[in-house]
């Protein structure tokens, strides 16, 4: 069965330090992958997309970036947090190639920037 | 395009008693709908989907929803509530139509309250 991992489920980073949160999938091949992030109280909203090694939509401009270094390994970054990076990020995956498949969430990482 | 509409943001029900959780979507091509469940600190979990199958859809926990194309509406519901189903729920619409990225639109959330 597809599992998908992702980590560290909490982290405390200053303003203006760096930022790595790594997502890796197992159990399927060639998935499309996403970070969202959730703010307190409210829903998600989309950063990223990848629908294959190397291929990285951008949904909102921010001070992130996103990068799949290999098939099922999606990792969310930053050079220098802000205060408004603070949040819960979740990272998903479905089927590739299929336009109408659920996607499978991760447990979460929750961000706070001090 | 696509828009998903969760007509409340927060529904009280006592222990026992019904639950009803109200969605509206729009979509410009026959949509695939969810309904998403998450608990406080946790990733969303899928409750159940609608792919243009039967339009009454059984999911897990004893939760169903009923595809009305007429209304528009895909309501989720369930006959009896219990404690562990307080949570956030979300209203999803799938996004992208015939393309392949496999976006989601997501409702803003319905908080289910559920009372001893």
């Amino acid at each position: 069965s597809q599992t998908i991992h992702q980590w560290p489920a909490t982290l405390v980073q200053p303003v203006g330090s760096p930022l790595s949160l790594e997502c890796t999938v197992e159990g399927t091949s060639n998935p499309n992958l996403y970070w969202y992030r959730q703010a307190a109280g409210r829903g998600l909203q989309l950063l990223f997309y990848s629908v294959g090694i190397g291929q990285i939509s951008s949904e909102v401009p921010q001070n992130l970036s996103a990068s799949r270094p290999q098939d099922r390994q999606f990792i969310l970054s930053s050079k220098k947090l802000l205060l408004s990076d603070s949040g819960f990020y979740l990272c998903a995956w479905s089927g590739g190639g299929y336009s109408n498949q659920p996607q499978h969430f991760g447990d979460g990482t929750r961000l706070s920037i001090l | 395009a696509q828009s998903v509409t969760q007509l409340d943001s927060h529904v009280s029900v006592s222990e026992g008693t019904p639950v009803l959780l109200r969605c509206n979507y729009s979509s410009s091509y026959s949509p695939s709908l969810f309904w998403y469940v998450q608990h406080p600190n946790k990733g969303l979990q899928l409750l159940l989907k609608y792919t243009s199958a039967a339009t009454l859809v059984k999911g897990i926990n004893g939760f169903e929803a009923e595809f009305k194309k007429s209304e528009t509406s895909f309501h989720l519901t369930k006959p009896s509530a219990h404690m562990s189903d307080a949570a956030e729920y979300f209203c999803v619409v799938s996004g992208d139509g015939s393309g392949n990225t496999g976006k989601l639109i997501f409702g803003q959330g319905t908080t289910l309250q559920v009372k001893p």
